[in-house]
């Protein structure tokens, strides 16, 4: 079935890259994403990515595909303290409408 | 446009009342998703509309759930019955139906829901 795997917790200091990782299972997910929540939000996108592609920058943020290991990452240059929230992982399921979400990975910025 | 607006935003019911939320979708989107999310989980799907229509049900949204978008514009979720595992953070989001907004699917801010 469908699943969306992430680690739970990630602590890095102001200034420093921040990397959450993502595996997902289903090989014909045809769109990844990054959404972001802070606390008693909804979530925010931040970026996504089709699967053809293996890299997308945007800014700070830049997105890795590994197709093959079904492995996704965000990296986040010169993490600032305003980071700190939790990050989402998804998959655009094999129906046309829902998004499939990892737990979150809580993203902490130390000063 | 203001993006995805969610009402309430906080709400406290007890155990066997019915509850309704509201969701306005980004003006120009066709589709509009509900999502329900737990504390420490990440929201799951229960359905889906294009336009009026809805097209998807997940196995979450019991028979106690009905959710409804008459005018393809805003959408209703009514929960009967409320449960005390019914707790949780109700999202909406909408996108739209051709070319990159078709897969950018954005969120309002949720309905906190609160049983007792």
């Amino acid at each position: 079935g469908e699943d969306v795997e992430q680690s739970l917790f990630l602590s890095v200091r102001e200034g420093d890259s921040s990397v959450i990782n993502c595996t997902y299972t289903d090989s014909s997910s045809t769109y990844l994403y990054w959404y972001k929540q802070e606390p008693g939000a909804g979530l925010q996108l931040l970026t996504y990515i089709f699967s053809n592609m293996d890299m997308k920058q945007d800014q700070r943020l830049t997105v890795l595909l590994n197709k093959k290991d079904k492995h996704l990452s965000l990296r986040i240059a010169d993490t600032q303290t305003g980071d700190s929230a939790i990050y989402f992982c998804a998959e655009k399921g094999r129906s046309q409408g829902n998004l499939i979400f990892g737990k979150g990975t809580k993203l902490s910025v130390k000063p | 446009d203001t993006g995805v607006s969610q009402d309430p935003r906080h709400k406290i019911t007890k155990r066997g009342q019915n509850v309704t939320f509201r969701c306005d979708p980004i003006s120009e989107h066709n589709r509009l998703y509900w999502y329900r999310q737990t504390l420490g989980q990440g929201p799951e799907f229960l359905t889906y509309f294009q336009n009026e229509a809805q097209l998807e049900k997940s196995r979450l949204l019991s028979d106690r759930f009905s959710a409804e978008r008459p005018k393809g514009s805003f959408s209703t979720l009514e929960i009967q019955r409320t449960e005390q595992g019914d707790s949780a953070m109700y999202l909406c989001a909408s996108s739209g139906l051709r070319g990159t907004t078709s897969y950018e699917q954005y969120f309002g801010p949720g309905t906190r829901l609160t049983v007792t």
